[in-house]
């Protein structure tokens, strides 16, 4: 299996600020990579499919880059309804596997 | 606007089968592959298996030998059976719509069922 390992596990940020997040892969997944939003008792919500390309109804300030082994999610400014848990999730080969998540909260 | 909704018997014991169904509006399943995922409380998000309405299936190794998935287009529903549960299945399932899709792999789910709580409980 493709083991996918996200950085930082937690974030602390305010209102307005810029954050990123970082997705490895343990092999080469091409642009195979996608992340998600998720708040609590919600299901996850596609936020950024094949690496870089923003889901329909996405605000722009998500975006994602990357490539190979190395992915990133960036926010530009967040906003209050921001502060969720992230998820990579690689679709390169079955089985289908996530990072382990990120929380973003409010500091 | 396509929407997916799980819908199960509730509270499973170990060694039974759990099965879950979800519904899905706004578009026919016999368009797309369909996946289930799952979540344990406070945990990550497992990869357990998708289907396409043709028959096809592609479950995760982990789980291969107690996973079942099936679709009724006349209903527009699919389906997920795990057999000989035990409480590490205790979980939120969750179904979804899988887009861009080869015989091999899709590239991501688009939308999502709200997910349902199993727990596996003698």
């Amino acid at each position: 299996d493709i083991q996918m390992t996200q950085s930082p596990s937690s974030l602390s940020a305010s209102v307005g600020d810029g954050v990123t997040i970082t997705c490895r892969a343990s092999q080469s997944i091409n642009t195979y990579l996608n992340w998600y939003q998720q708040k609590p008792g919600r299901a996850p919500q596609l936020l950024i499919y094949a690496a870089s390309s923003l889901q329909s109804g996405v605000p722009s300030r998500f975006s994602g880059s990357g490539s190979g082994t190395d992915f990133t999610l960036t926010i530009s400014s967040l906003q209050p309804e921001d502060f969720a848990t992230y998820y990579c999730q690689q679709s390169y080969s079955t089985p289908v596997t996530f990072g382990q998540g990120t929380k973003l909260d409010i500091k | 606007q396509v929407q997916l909704q799980e819908s199960g018997p509730g509270p499973v014991k170990p060694s039974e089968t759990l099965s879950l169904t979800c519904s899905v509006s706004g578009d026919s399943i016999s368009n797309y592959y369909w996946s289930w995922i799952r979540q344990p409380a406070g945990k990550g998000l497992e990869w357990i298996g998708r289907i396409y309405t043709s028959g096809t299936t592609n479950y995760n190794p982990s789980l291969k030998s107690r996973v079942t998935m099936s679709g009724d287009t006349s209903k527009n529903q699919f389906s997920l059976k795990l057999s000989s549960v035990t409480a590490a299945d205790t979980a939120v399932y969750f179904c979804a719509r899988d887009r861009y899709c080869t015989s091999a792999t899709c590239s991501h789910s688009d939308y999502w069922g709200p997910g349902i709580l199993v727990t596996v409980s003698s």
